[in-house]
């Protein structure tokens, strides 16, 4: 039973299309991340959600807009994809405990998007 | 601001020989800090933390660190490499003014070659 499940793993689109990754935790966690790996594989986070709150927003272009349901989900949407924006995009998710810096972070598998 | 260094983009060593992969850090109050592996086309796993208390902390698949506060540093090591420890190692930093963001150094590809 996967912890942290990203949809879908592989995306291929044009320029200038709107797409969508999903992300699902079955961890109880109530913070959840997006980071973003480039093509030299340097990570760095865009958004982080506690309990459905905006908790960290990077320098992220307006393009790029999370959206949390519910704790156990943390869903990217982009608009008018560039092609900048080719990647692999990782979900994690953390527990929020009173030493909350201290927690661990389980990441999904990644979703890799390819803008053409 | 909290940041984090890798200074060697790549690690080679031969099986058998001990490993060590280099990270530095600077955050304003006491770290927490982090080693995660990345195996190709997967997502990062926690090997092994710093919180407090000791500073050589022990994780899994036989990795430790050792926490050097007047150096700033949080070396991962193992004392026999596996052609199976083959991957891309990230050192992450948080403060606990700062408890809601890990930041990740560039990454150390290490190769263990049989």
């Amino acid at each position: 039973d996967t912890a942290v499940s990203q949809t879908p793993k592989y995306l291929v689109t044009q320029m200038g299309n709107d797409k969508s990754i999903k992300c699902e935790q079955n961890l109880g966690h109530d913070t959840m991340y997006w980071y973003k790996q480039d093509s030299k594989k340097f990570l760095k986070i865009m958004f982080s959600y506690n309990n459905k709150e905006l908790i960290i927003n990077e320098t992220v272009p307006n393009r790029f807009s999370p959206k949390s349901p519910d704790k156990a989900h943390l869903n990217l949407h982009i608009n008018s994809l560039e092609l900048g924006d080719s990647a692999v995009y990782f979900c994690a998710s953390s527990a929020l405990t009173a030493n909350s810096g201290a927690n661990v972070l389980t990441f999904g598998a990644g979703s890799r998007l390819t803008v053409l | 601001a909290q940041s984090v260094a890798q200074p060697e983009d790549q690690v080679n060593v031969a099986e058998g020989n001990p490993l060590t992969v280099k990270c530095t850090y600077s955050v304003s109050g006491n770290p927490y800090l982090f080693w995660y592996v990345q195996y190709p086309n997967r997502g990062l796993q926690f090997l092994l933390k710093y919180i407090t208390g000791d500073n050589l902390v022990k994780g899994s698949y036989g990795f430790e660190a050792e926490f050097n506060k007047s150096q700033t540093s949080f070396h991962l090591k193992k004392p026999s490499a596996l052609v199976s420890d083959s991957a891309l190692y990230f050192c992450a930093v948080r403060d606990k003014a700062n408890a809601g963001k890990s930041t990740f150094g560039d990454g150390t590809t290490l190769t263990v070659k049989p």
